[in-house]
């Protein structure tokens, strides 16, 4: 079966550095996809990735390596406003997207 | 504002209900989604439309009626549903169909089924 794996829940605090880590097992891999939804709120795109390596983007950065079926999330900086859920889904084979169930991270002061 | 709206945003409803879904993407997309996602889940995708064709659609319970008049709106017409069917069903859209493309939410409806 095809399975995304991520913690259930992380805690941090404001200014740290927070890791979300997103393992995947699925048949092929076509891309890897990164979420945000706050509570009550439209799942947003925060970052693609295809290929291995880290891409930057501002205080969030993205990694991914095939080979380890891993990717994982870099939120740098913390800010209160980023108490939200993550979502990571990857696209397979078949170009379907499988969703993980999301790391809601909890931003202490 | 991400451009996918959806109404109502809270439903509460009983078994012997019929209510609808609404969808409206403003984005000039393709394919359009229903999701459900219930707490603690991944997100389930119900239907997928494409150009308003519908291609998918993942063994959802008959109670659940997808129609897409046209490639920016869609709809979902509940009818005599479970006290499971109690989540958010969230409206996505996406430029082309297939899992590359970035799919652009609508804020969801949060339903209750009593």
């Amino acid at each position: 079966g095809q399975n995304i794996d991520q913690p259930t829940e992380m805690t941090a605090t404001e200014g740290a550095i927070v890791q979300i880590n997103c393992t995947y097992q699925t048949s092929g891999f076509n891309g890897l996809f990164w979420y945000q939804q706050h509570a009550g709120e439209a799942p947003t795109f925060l970052s693609y990735n295809v290929l291995d390596g880290l891409e930057e983007k501002g205080r969030f950065s993205s990694f991914l390596s095939r080979s380890k079926g891993y990717s994982y999330l870099l939120l740098k900086e913390l800010q209160m406003k980023d108490s939200a859920s993550y979502l990571c889904a990857v696209t397979d084979s078949n170009y379907q997207l499988i969703w993980g169930a999301g790391t809601k991270l909890i931003i202490k002061p | 504002e991400t451009g996918v709206t959806q109404t109502p945003r809270h439903l509460v409803m009983g078994m012997t209900n019929k209510k609808s879904l609404k969808c409206e993407q403003h984005l000039g997309h393709n394919a359009m989604y229903w999701y459900k996602q219930s707490a603690k889940k991944p997100l389930e995708l119900m239907f997928v439309y494409n150009f308003k064709e519908q291609t998918e659609n993942n063994s959802v319970p008959s109670r659940f009626s997808p129609e897409c008049p046209n490639s920016s709106h869609l709809f979902l017409h509940l009818h005599t549903l479970q006290p499971e069917d109690s989540a958010l069903y969230l409206c996505a859209s996406s430029q082309e169909l297939g899992g590359t493309d970035t799919q652009y939410f609508g804020p969801g409806t949060r339903l209750t089924v009593l």
